[in-house]
C-alpha cells in the first residue's frame, strides 16, 4: 500500500501565484520529511527537507508545513515561477529494521505547471 | 564530482532479450538504491544496498530481476528475459553512511521493451 500519499496528482498555476502539495502519512516511525523535484529527463533531487520536532521550514520561495498530529506535511511554494514547473514529490523516511539507515517511501508526484 | 552515473540512457531492447542496466555511486556513499519509475506505480524501490551488500529486495518485482554490487563503486540490475511490463525509467540513487541524509540520483535509464 502507499505509505505516503500526496495530492493533487497535477497542479496549474499562474505566475507569480502561490502552489501548494499535500502529503499525509500513517505511520509514526517516519522521523524525516523531504521533498524532491524531477524536471523531465533528470532524477529526482533533494529540494528541501524538514524533521518532525519543527511545525515549519523556509527556504527561499519554498517552505514545508508539517502537522505531527494530522499525520499530513505540505510544500508551499510562494510566488511561482515558470521555471518551478516541474514534478515534485514528497517522501518520509523511517530508520530501517532499527537501524541507522534510512528507508525512503516517495509520494506518486505532482505535475506542477506555472503559466508565464 | 560527477554525480551518480547511470549507463546506457536510452535502451530498447526485443522481448525475451536480456538488460543490464549500470550504475556508479558517488565516491564515498555506502547505500545504493534502485528505483523504477512509471506513470502507474510512480517511484518504487526495488533493492537497497548498503556496503555492498542487499539488505532489502522487498520490491524486486520477480524472478527475473536480479541485482548486484561486486565493489563499492559498481551495480547492476539484469532484467532477465526482458517483458514489455518492464517498459519504464530505471533510477539508481546512492547515499552517504548518515541516518536521513540526500538520496542523489542519477539521471536514470528509459527502458522500453518492444
Amino acid at each position: 500500500q502507499q505509505q505516503v500519499k500526496q495530492s493533487p496528482q497535477s497542479l496549474i498555476v499562474q505566475k507569480g501565484g502561490i502552489s501548494i502539495i499535500n502529503c499525509a502519512y500513517e505511520n509514526t516511525a517516519f522521523d524525516y520529511f523531504p521533498w524532491y523535484q524531477q524536471f523531465p529527463g533528470k532524477g529526482p533531487a533533494l529540494l528541501i527537507a524538514i524533521r518532525p520536532d519543527v511545525s515549519e521550514k523556509k527556504e527561499g520561495r519554498f517552505t514545508i508545513s508539517f502537522n505531527k498530529s494530522a499525520k499530513q506535511f505540505s510544500l508551499h511554494i510562494m510566488d511561482s515561477q515558470p521555471g518551478d514547473s516541474a514534478t515534485y514529490f514528497c517522501a518520509a523516511s523511517m530508520p530501517w529494521r532499527g537501524s541507522t539507515l534510512g528507508r525512503l517511501y516517495f509520494g506518486r508526484g505532482t505535475q506542477l505547471t506555472v503559466w508565464p | 564530482d560527477a554525480g551518480v552515473i547511470q549507463s546506457p540512457r536510452h535502451e530498447v531492447t526485443e522481448m525475451g532479450q536480456e538488460v543490464t542496466l549500470r550504475c556508479k555511486p558517488i565516491s564515498g556513499h555506502n547505500s545504493l538504491f534502485w528505483y523504477r519509475q512509471t506513470m502507474m506505480r510512480g517511484l518504487e524501490l526495488l533493492i537497497y544496498f548498503n556496503n555492498n551488500v542487499p539488505i532489502d529486495d522487498s520490491g524486486m518485482p520477480e524472478d527475473r530481476f536480479s541485482a548486484k554490487m561486486p565493489n563499492a563503486s559498481f551495480s547492476t540490475l539484469k532484467i532477465q528475459p526482458s517483458e514489455p511490463r518492464d517498459s519504464a525509467v530505471y533510477f539508481c540513487a546512492s547515499s552517504p553512511r548518515q541516518l536521513n541524509t540526500e538520496a542523489f540520483f542519477g539521471q536514470g535509464t528509459r527502458l522500453t521493451v518492444v
